[in-house]
This record gives C-alpha cells, sequence and structure tokens, in this order.
C-alpha cells in the first residue's frame, strides 16, 4: 500500500524561485490537505480541498497556491520561494467521512537560501 | 475556533519511568481526538483515536489516552517508557463533520536509557 505519497523528500530553493511540492493518494479519499511544520509550532493547516475542484485556504495559506484536479493529486505551489518558507511540509488526506483518520505522507524538507 | 494546547513543551525521563502528556482543547462540541508521535527524522504516525464510546483509549507501544469531556482534555500515558520512545508527540482535535485537524504544538520527549 502506498498511501499518501509526496515528493520530493529534500528541496533547496533560491529566494524567488518557484517549485511544486508533489502529493499523491491511492486510497480514493477525498478530503486533502497540506501542512507546515516549524519548531515550537506543531503543524498548521495551509490549504486544503474536499474533492476534486474545490480547494479553501487554511491557516497560514500567504504565498502558497493549491489546485485539485483529480482525486488523487493535490500539489503545493510555491509561487516565489522566501526564507520564512523554510519548513517541513506534510501532506495528509482522510475519507471525509465521520469518525475517520487522516494520513500523512513521508514529508518534504524545504530549505530557502 | 479549535485550538489546542499541550502544555508540556520539552519532557526528560529516564527509562522505566510513567508518562503523561497533557492536551486541552477549546471547543465544547462532539470531536474526534488524536495523539501522533513524530520519530526523529520520520513522519507522522497514529498512536491513538478517540471517536467515541469508552474514554480510555489504547492505542500502539503500550500508549493510553483518556478523554475528559468536562476538563476539555486527552492526556497521554505510557505506565513505563523505553529509549525508543523518544520523540516528539502532537496532540490534535477534529470537529465531527468537519476534516480540519487542529494540532497542539507538540511535546518533546527524551528518554534517557
Amino acid at each position: 500500500n502506498a498511501g499518501v505519497t509526496q515528493t520530493p523528500k529534500f528541496q533547496v530553493l533560491k529566494t524567488g524561485q518557484s517549485m511544486t511540492l508533489q502529493c499523491a493518494q491511492d486510497m480514493n479519499h477525498e478530503y486533502m490537505s497540506w501542512y507546515r511544520q516549524d519548531p515550537g509550532m506543531g503543524l498548521r493547516l495551509i490549504h486544503y480541498s474536499v474533492g476534486a475542484g474545490i480547494t479553501d485556504q487554511g491557516e497560514v495559506p500567504n504565498g502558497y497556491n493549491v489546485s485539485r484536479s483529480t482525486t488523487e493529486d493535490f500539489p503545493l505551489r510555491l509561487l516565489s520561494a522566501a526564507p520564512s518558507q523554510t519548513s517541513v511540509y506534510f501532506c495528509a488526506s482522510s475519507s471525509g467521512g465521520y469518525n475517520t483518520e487522516a494520513f500523512f505522507g513521508q514529508g518534504t524538507r524545504l530549505t530557502v537560501v | 475556533a479549535q485550538s489546542v494546547s499541550q502544555h508540556n513543551h520539552h519532557v526528560i525521563l529516564s527509562e522505566a519511568a510513567s508518562l503523561e502528556l497533557g492536551c486541552n482543547y477549546s471547543y465544547g462540541g462532539t470531536v474526534n481526538l488524536f495523539w501522533y508521535v513524530q520519530y526523529p527524522g520520520q513522519h507522522l504516525q497514529l498512536l491513538l483515536k478517540y471517536f467515541s464510546g469508552d474514554p480510555l483509549v489504547k492505542g500502539i507501544k503500550g500508549f493510553e489516552a483518556e478523554f475528559i469531556k468536562s476538563k476539555f482534555s486527552f492526556n497521554l500515558r505510557k505506565p513505563s517508557v523505553q529509549w525508543s520512545d523518544t520523540a516528539e508527540y502532537f496532540c490534535a482535535v477534529r470537529n465531527t463533520g468537519f476534516q480540519k485537524l487542529v494540532f497542539g504544538t507538540g511535546t518533546r520527549l527524551l528518554v534517557s536509557p
């Protein structure tokens, strides 16, 4: 079972560069989300999607863009990377029903220099 | 908006000591509750979850948690920790019927052999 797959695992960007973090799930889950993890701050929700074609902002959406063209994929785009976006990014998915758990990807460690 | 407090940011224990990590949430409605663990360099893994029923839930690796609705708490316990329990522990809450997980800031546990 692949579950939730994130690529790449590590990335270094220069300030101002753009890139896309990939997230794919093979569980036919409706709900997908992106979190960033920073020391002492836990995980904070960036963007989420309740199904293909539907996305919404989370707690810290600035500087990030998402789209959901298929149920399986939920890429996160950094439009113009800034050092403040240095973080570990986690993608998660869940089936969207009551009493279900979220499954997390392995994470992407991003450094912006 | 829902918020989660983990009051212990760093905990240091010796092997065989008992562990209790506090978690309190703010929203008083029906909630789903989770504890996740993140071992060094790894992704989030689900330790245990509470959806309904018996407020004392047992998870993997000998962990358990007790949901006390009147105190808005979901504390994590383990009678005897091992060196391999060294990790960061996150409490998370979700309002039933919604998919957004709200995380606490995490507790770093160091178990000395």
